[in-house]
C-alpha cells in the first residue's frame, strides 16, 4: 500500500480561525514532510520529521505549527493565516534519507 | 545556492513520439535524482528515480544520469495524450539536512493527438 492520505481535501478559513491539516501513512515510513505549493510553482519544503522528531524547519512562520503524534500521523496546525498562505499543502513520506518520497493528494487551502 | 534547472516549456510532441525532458543541477555531490509527474490541480506522482550514472528503464520511461555533466533526463517513448502534465525534476543534494529535495520549476509537456 503506497498511499498517503490527507484530510480535508479543501479548506476555507478566515484569518482569525484555527484549523488543522492531517496526514496519515501506513507504509512504515520513518520520514514525513509538509510542502506548500503555489500555482505554477514547484513544491516548497516546510518541515521534515524523521523518526517522529522535527529535523528540518525551513524558517516557516510560527502561524504554521507541525506535530507528529506517532510514526504514521502528521498534523499541521494553522492559526492567524494570511491570504498569501492560500496554496496546495502537500504531505509526503519516505522510508528514509535518499529514498523516494510519496505525496498525498494535498489539501487546497483558501484564506479569506 | 543549490539549484535545479528545467526548461519550463511547453514541450509539444505528437502522439507516439519520444518526449525528452532535461534537468541540470548545480551541486556536484548530489546523490539521488527523482522525476515526478504532476497533473493540473493534483499532487506530484513519482515516475522514476535514479542514483547511478547511466540509464534506467521502466516501461515507456527511461531516466538518464550523467553526474560528470550534472545532467539528468527523462525520456518518454510512445507518448500519449495522457502523458500531458508538468514533469518535476528533484535532486537530493550532498550532505546537509536529511531528506531534503530541491525541485526544479517543472517542464510542461503537451502531447498532441
Amino acid at each position: 500500500d503506497t498511499e498517503v492520505t490527507q484530510t480535508p481535501k479543501h479548506l476555507v478559513m478566515g484569518m482569525t480561525n484555527k484549523k488543522s491539516l492531517k496526514c496519515e501513512q501506513h507504509m512504515g515510513h520513518r520520514a514525513m514532510y509538509w510542502y506548500k505549493q503555489k500555482a505554477k510553482k514547484p513544491p516548497e519544503l516546510m518541515f521534515v520529521y524523521s523518526y517522529e522528531k522535527l529535523s528540518i524547519n525551513e524558517s516557516v512562520p510560527s502561524r504554521f505549527s507541525p506535530e507528529c503524534p506517532n510514526s504514521s500521523l502528521l498534523n499541521l496546525h494553522l492559526h492567524a493565516l494570511q491570504p498569501e498562505d492560500s496554496a496546495l499543502y502537500l504531505c509526503a513520506s519516505s522510508q528514509g534519507r535518499s529514498d523516494e518520497q510519496f505525496f498525498g493528494p494535498g489539501t487546497r487551502l483558501t484564506v479569506l | 545556492q543549490k539549484e535545479v534547472e528545467q526548461n519550463s516549456g511547453p514541450l509539444s510532441v505528437p502522439e507516439g513520439a519520444i518526449a525528452s525532458l532535461n534537468c541540470t543541477y548545480s551541486d556536484r555531490g548530489s546523490q539521488s535524482f527523482f522525476w515526478y509527474r504532476q497533473y493540473s490541480g493534483k499532487s506530484p506522482e513519482l515516475i522514476m528515480f535514479i542514483y547511478s550514472n547511466g540509464d534506467k528503464e521502466d516501461g515507456r520511461f527511461t531516466a538518464q544520469l550523467n553526474k560528470a555533466s550534472q545532467y539528468v533526463s527523462l525520456l518518454i517513448r510512445d507518448s500519449q495524450p495522457s502523458d500531458s502534465a508538468t514533469y518535476l525534476c528533484a535532486v537530493e543534494p550532498y550532505g546537509g539536512a536529511t531528506n531534503k529535495l530541491i525541485f526544479g520549476t517543472g517542464t510542461l509537456l503537451a502531447v498532441q493527438p
